[in-house]
């Protein structure tokens, strides 16, 4: 079946823009994460939904960042005003449940110029 | 908060040689996951360890899980070209976090035909 998909794959932003990176978890999956990974690091957890919970946004590193999940299923993670420390890879994964295995997508690479 | 530290964050080896991976984490967990990144690539699931001492094997691939759950280890016979890559440990936090897995910053695996 379908995995996780991420658009766009690659996302070039001047500085002071606001960007909108989507995420489309895998059918039925009802956890959703927001994580980044910068060049050569781990991954940094940023959000987790659970189904019609509220989200657990503790990893976002500031206000200019949000995240929302429409339906239970589509994610779409925003950035204000975009910062060159904001460059990064922002990966979604899915996963049946939180003591589950996550799936990933294949990212979002995005760079502020 | 819980920290998962791995070691060593660089591995060279020639193709045939074996690897191994460490992965300790600062408090007890409930289960400790692995995850492969190919380069250019997003996190793969391997495996999931959940019972103290546990041991898994896949092919080549063999997984340890500690006796006191806060280490784990993945060692690599005859390593392959095909086995370049990150490899990620990555343990769920506890109590009312445990949905949210902490990664290592990885190993990463070179292999030298």
């Amino acid at each position: 079946g379908a995995g996780v998909s991420q658009s766009p794959s690659n996302k070039v932003t001047e500085k002071g823009k606001d960007v909108e990176l989507r995420c489309d978890p895998i059918s039925g999956h009802t956890a959703l994460y927001w994580y980044r990974q910068s060049l050569g690091q781990g991954l940094e957890f940023l959000i987790y939904f659970q189904g019609n919970s509220a989200p657990d946004k503790s990893g976002l590193p500031s206000d200019r960042f949000s995240a929302e999940r429409t339906g239970g299923s589509v994610s779409t993670l925003t950035i204000q005003r975009t910062q060159q420390e904001d460059s990064a890879v922002y990966l979604c994964a899915s996963s049946r449940d939180y003591l589950y295995e996550q799936y990933f997508g294949p990212g979002t690479r995005l760079t502020v110029t | 908060g819980q920290q998962v530290m791995q070691i060593p964050q660089y591995q060279h080896v020639q193709e045939g040689e074996d690897f191994t991976t460490y992965c300790n984490s600062s408090t007890t967990l409930s289960n400790i996951q692995w995850y492969k990144q190919r380069p250019g690539g997003h996190p793969v699931f391997l495996i999931q360890l959940v019972k103290s001492g546990e041991v898994k094997k896949q092919k080549r691939l063999t997984f340890q899980f500690g006796e006191a759950k806060k280490n784990s280890s993945l060692h690599i016979t005859a390593t392959q070209t095909t086995d370049v890559g990150t490899y990620f440990c990555a343990g769920p936090g506890s109590g009312g976090s445990n949905y949210k897995l902490t990664f290592g910053k990885g190993t990463l695996l070179t292999v030298n035909p």
